[in-house]
């Protein structure tokens, strides 16, 4: 089955800084990764996605890239906010089986 | 996106008694639904998909008669936690639609 990795579990950037989260899937199958932003006590969000057939997404200052052939994609969050504090989530989906990584605790400082 | 509602959003309960948890798809019509379990500080875990009209299929180690989903309509799923036990208290969040729109989630703590 899937296996997701997600690095770091924990991030701390100043304001105004850029934030990138890595993950890494092992299912050459998998088609769809989206991301995931889930506050304290709330429900996951999805922020962004990216398919198989894209190499790249872009959605203000959230971009997600997709490199098939190493299998690992990215979140990349430009000009960070305190109210980007969260934890994210990547995800790996093939036929409707989805997986998820461990999370990242970003914490934006201002 | 698909909005999504669960019942209750919180529930404490004795040892030993049974919690219904229902996932509500308000706008879409889900034949599959999901439902994962959060543990404090830990990733979302697929525990099984909800499938309309037919058996869920349940992920390795999950019981599937401790925790029954009934996926009556299709908007509906119901998830039933049989005979709870304090390790069974968690998050328990459901979601609809291959983006997975999540529910509100459902926090269960038992005494």
């Amino acid at each position: 089955g899937e296996n997701v990795e997600q690095h770091p579990s924990t991030l701390s950037v100043q304001e105004g800084d850029s934030a990138v989260i890595k993950c890494t899937y092992s299912d050459s199958a998998s088609n769809y990764f989206p991301w995931y932003k889930q506050e304290l006590g709330k429900r996951p969000q999805l922020i962004i996605d990216i398919r198989s057939n894209v190499g790249e997404k872009k959605d203000q200052r959230i971009a997600v890239t997709l490199n098939k052939t190493a299998k690992h994609f990215s979140l990349h969050i430009t000009e960070t906010q305190p109210e980007d504090s969260a934890v994210y989530f990547c995800a790996a989906e093939n036929n409707n089986d989805m997986r998820f990584g461990a999370g990242t605790r970003l914490t934006v400082k201002p | 996106g698909a909005v999504v509602s669960q019942h209750p959003s919180w529930v404490i309960c004795k040892s030993g008694t049974s919690v219904k948890i229902e996932c509500r798809s308000l706008d879409f019509q889900a034949t599959t639904m999901f439902w994962y379990r959060q543990f404090p500080k830990q990733s979302l875990m697929l525990m099984a998909t909800s499938n309309e009209g037919s058996k869920a299929t349940y992920e390795q180690g999950v019981e599937k008669d401790k925790f029954l989903i009934n996926h009556a309509s299709l908007t509906l799923s119901t998830l039933t936690v049989t005979s709870a036990h304090p390790e069974d208290s968690s998050f328990y969040i459901c979601s609809v639609g291959e983006t997975q729109y999540f529910g509100p989630g459902t926090r269960l703590l038992v005494l």
